[in-house]
């Protein structure tokens, strides 16, 4: 099976605009989770997507924003970018959306904001 | 305060050192999760433990839930296994996750 698979891998923006990042799970995983790496507050939770209703929200503000269609791909967009929103964006995804499940993850996208 | 909290932040051994890190917790949880990430960012989850032990290969998971810890031991530890290593948490109410800072190894030859 291909694994999780994130587009673009790297993305530069500037401080203002609007991003829209994908991820597509692996082959039959209905839940996908989105998360949010920086070097000063380390990976944090975004949100969880599953059979394209939103389980639940980390701590972010309404700017992070995210949806997920009937294939179980996902889409999360980051309106008026701010320099804090560089970061690395991880999805990962699992197959039932049981919390036990093991989480598998993609390569991230590393989004630059200038 | 941090729901996870880590130990230690950073760790060089010689090749073939037994290495221990550790992760508290304070959230009541459904699993806790080891994870691998090399440079340039991929993660592995290598452990998903809600009880006991888990071994696959040189690398050895434990859970205490009782004491809210666990333990990722590493046995004849190799170059190859230099990264940061994270300790995550996914919590029992709600379906929030929470991880750790990370622990950053570096194994010398």
């Amino acid at each position: 099976k291909a694994g999780v698979t994130q587009t673009p891998r790297y993305l530069i923006k500037t401080r203002g605009q609007q991003v829209t990042l994908s991820c597509s799970p692996i082959s039959g995983h209905r839940s996908v989770s989105w998360y949010q790496q920086t070097p000063g507050q380390g990976l944090q939770f975004l949100f969880e997507y599953f059979s394209e209703t939103q389980r639940n929200k980390g701590n972010f503000p309404g700017r992070f924003s995210g949806r997920q269609f009937s294939n179980s791909r996902s889409e999360m967009n980051v309106s008026t970018l701010e320099l804090g929103d560089s970061a690395l964006y991880l999805c990962a995804s699992r197959g039932s959306g049981i919390r036990t499940d093991t989480q598998y993850f993609g390569p991230g996208t590393r989004l630059t904001v200038l | 305060k941090n729901e996870v909290e880590q130990s230690p932040q950073n760790l060089t051994a010689q090749e073939g050192e037994f290495i221990t890190i550790n992760c508290s917790y304070s959230v009541g949880i459904s699993a806790l999760h080891w994870l691998q990430q090399h440079p340039g960012g991929g993660i592995v989850s290598l452990f998903m433990l809600s009880s006991g032990k888990k071994k696959h290969g040189r690398l050895i998971a434990t859970i205490n839930i009782q004491e809210k810890h666990s333990s990722l031991h590493i046995t004849a530890s190799h170059p190859r296994d230099s990264a940061v290593y994270i300790c995550a948490v996914g919590s029992n109410t709600g379906n929030q996750f929470y991880f750790g800072t990370g622990t950053s190894l570096t194994v010398i030859p």
